[in-house]
């Protein structure tokens, strides 16, 4: 079946160091990959997606790209700001006949500390 | 505004009490979803529907219920059942079915206690 790694966290950077937060994955077929973010007590929020491979999402200064050799999918931010504080999950969408399901990696704890 | 909403945002329960959870949305999307989140955890599906008045069960189905009688909505109860009801619930919704492209929107979330 389909899974999804995730780096473990938490992670812990200053304001306007460089973020990488690694994900990998299996899955048969093609594959939509997606990161979402989630801040304390709300729900998630789609931030960046790539739906083939060597596509190349973006959003807000964070990056992924879609490596199908590898079946990777990190996300990076050149520089991390006070606000980029939040739990960032990556997750993919498999090829079904039975709706668009996700199937989510564990979560990664981002902190940024001014 | 277009967007899902989910109430209450803080449930409290006794334990063996049945309890449901609501999800509207009025993006005019096909397909809802219902996710469990623990602690530290990744979000887990509990069912899902891609039309109304027809649902599968996803991943731990298992002392939850469901129904979809109208488009823009999808409650949630979790049974006396369920033997660890206390999570963060989030219900999501997305525009086609069966596509894998497609993107999921989350509500809020529903922050269920059983004590």
């Amino acid at each position: 079946g389909n899974s999804v790694t995730q780096m473990e966290g938490p992670v812990t950077l200053s304001e306007e160091a460089f973020l990488t937060i690694n994900c990998t994955y299996t899955a048969t077929g093609y594959p939509s990959l997606f990161w979402y973010v989630q801040y304390p007590g709300e729900g998630l929020q789609l931030l960046l997606k790539a739906t083939k491979a060597d596509d190349k999402g973006s959003n807000k200064g964070f990056e992924a790209t879609y490596r199908k050799e590898t079946t990777s999918f990190h996300l990076e931010k050149g520089s991390v700001q006070v606000s980029d504080s939040a739990v960032y999950f990556c997750a993919l969408s498999g090829q079904e006949t039975s709706g668009s399901r996700l199937t989510f990696g564990e979560g990664t704890q981002l902190t940024v500390n001014p | 505004d277009g967007g899902i909403t989910q109430s209450p945002k803080y449930l409290f329960r006794k334990e063996g009490q049945n309890v449901t959870l609501s999800c509207e949305q009025n993006l005019n999307h096909d397909a809802m979803y219902w996710y469990r989140q623990d602690p530290g955890q990744g979000l887990r599906l509990i069912y899902y529907s891609q039309i109304v008045n027809d649902f599968q069960k996803g991943d731990i189905a298992e002392g939850y219920s469901v129904s979809r009688e109208k488009k823009e909505s999808f409650p949630l109860t979790v049974t006396s059942a369920q033997k660890n009801p206390t999570a963060f619930y989030l219900c999501a919704s997305s525009a086609d079915r069966g596509i894998s492209t497609d993107t999921q929107y989350f509500g809020p979330g529903t922050r269920l206690t059983v004590l």
